[in-house]
C-alpha cells in the first residue's frame, strides 16, 4: 500500500540519549517534511527537503537534524534529548515543493523524554 | 508576525449542518487547506482553496474569502465518524505552510 511509513511508533527515551526517527514513502514525491504537534498548538514544521540531497530549517530546528540522501528516506535525529522533546512528531510528503500539493502524513511517533 | 485563528472546539448534533471558521494573517498567501485528523491518528487532506467561492466535495464544503483572510469548512448531514479535528493551514509567500491549531468537532447523538 503506497504511503508512508514511520518509526517506531512510539518511544520513551532518556533525556540526554540520541535518537533517530524513520521515515520512508513510496509515492516517489520529491517534497518530504518532519512536523512536531503539541496539544494547543499548531502542527510546527522542524525541518524540510524539497529534493534528495537537500534540506532546510523549519519554524524549529534547533535539536533536530535531517539527511535525505535518496528519494524515499528523511531520518529524523535528536543529538540529545531534552524533555521539550515530548511530542507527537509526523513526517509528511508532497508531490511538490510549491506548496499548493497536499501533504500526505505518516501515521506519527508519540515520543517520550524522561 | 502570522497567524491563523480557528475556534478550539465546536459541538455539533448528529445529522445537523456545522461550519468551522478560520481567520488568517499570513505574508502572501498561495492556497489555503482544510485538514482533518481523527485522535491519535495523521491529519488527512479534506480541502484547497486559492481563489474566492465555494468549493463542494460531497458532504464537506469549503469557501474562501481572500480579501477577507476568511475561509470556513461547511460540513453537512453530519455523522458521528465526523468526530474530529479540523485543521486550517494557509501556504505563505514562501510556499510554507502555516497551521492553526485546529477545532475539536464533537458530535452528539
Amino acid at each position: 500500500i503506497a504511503g508512508i511509513t514511520q518509526a517506531p511508533t512510539s518511544q520513551i527515551l532518556a533525556a540526554g540519549r540520541r535518537m533517530t526517527l524513520r521515515c520512508t514513502q513510496d509515492m516517489r514525491h520529491n517534497a518530504m517534511y518532519w512536523y512536531r504537534q503539541d496539544l494547543g498548538l499548531g502542527l510546527r514544521l522542524i525541518h524540510y527537503s524539497n529534493t534528495a540531497g537537500t534540506t532546510g530549517k523549519g519554524e524549529v530546528p534547533d535539536g533536530y537534524s535531517v539527511s535525505r540522501a535518496n528519494t524515499d528516506d528523511f531520518p529524523l535525529t535528536l543529538a540529545s534529548a531534552v524533555p521539550s522533546q515530548t511530542s507527537v512528531y509526523f513526517c509528511a510528503s508532497s508531490d511538490s515543493d510549491t506548496g499548493n500539493s497536499p501533504l500526505h502524513f505518516g501515521n506519527g511517533t508519540r515520543l517520550t523524554v524522561t | 508576525g502570522q497567524n491563523i485563528d480557528q475556534p478550539t472546539e465546536m459541538t455539533a448534533t448528529e445529522g445537523a449542518i456545522v461550519q468551522i471558521n478560520c481567520t488568517y494573517q499570513t505574508s502572501g498567501f498561495n492556497g489555503l487547506f482544510w485538514y482533518q485528523q481523527h485522535a491519535g491518528e495523521a491529519p488527512t487532506f479534506l480541502s484547497y482553496n486559492v481563489l474566492d467561492g465555494l468549493e463542494e466535495k460531497g458532504r464537506f464544503s469549503s469557501f474562501l474569502s481572500r480579501s477577507k483572510g476568511y475561509s470556513y469548512l461547511l460540513l453537512k448531514e453530519l455523522q458521528m465518524k465526523d468526530s474530529a479535528s479540523y485543521l486550517c493551514a494557509v501556504s505563505d509567500s514562501n510556499y510554507q505552510l502555516i497551521w492553526g491549531a485546529g477545532t475539536k468537532l464533537i458530535i452528539k447523538p
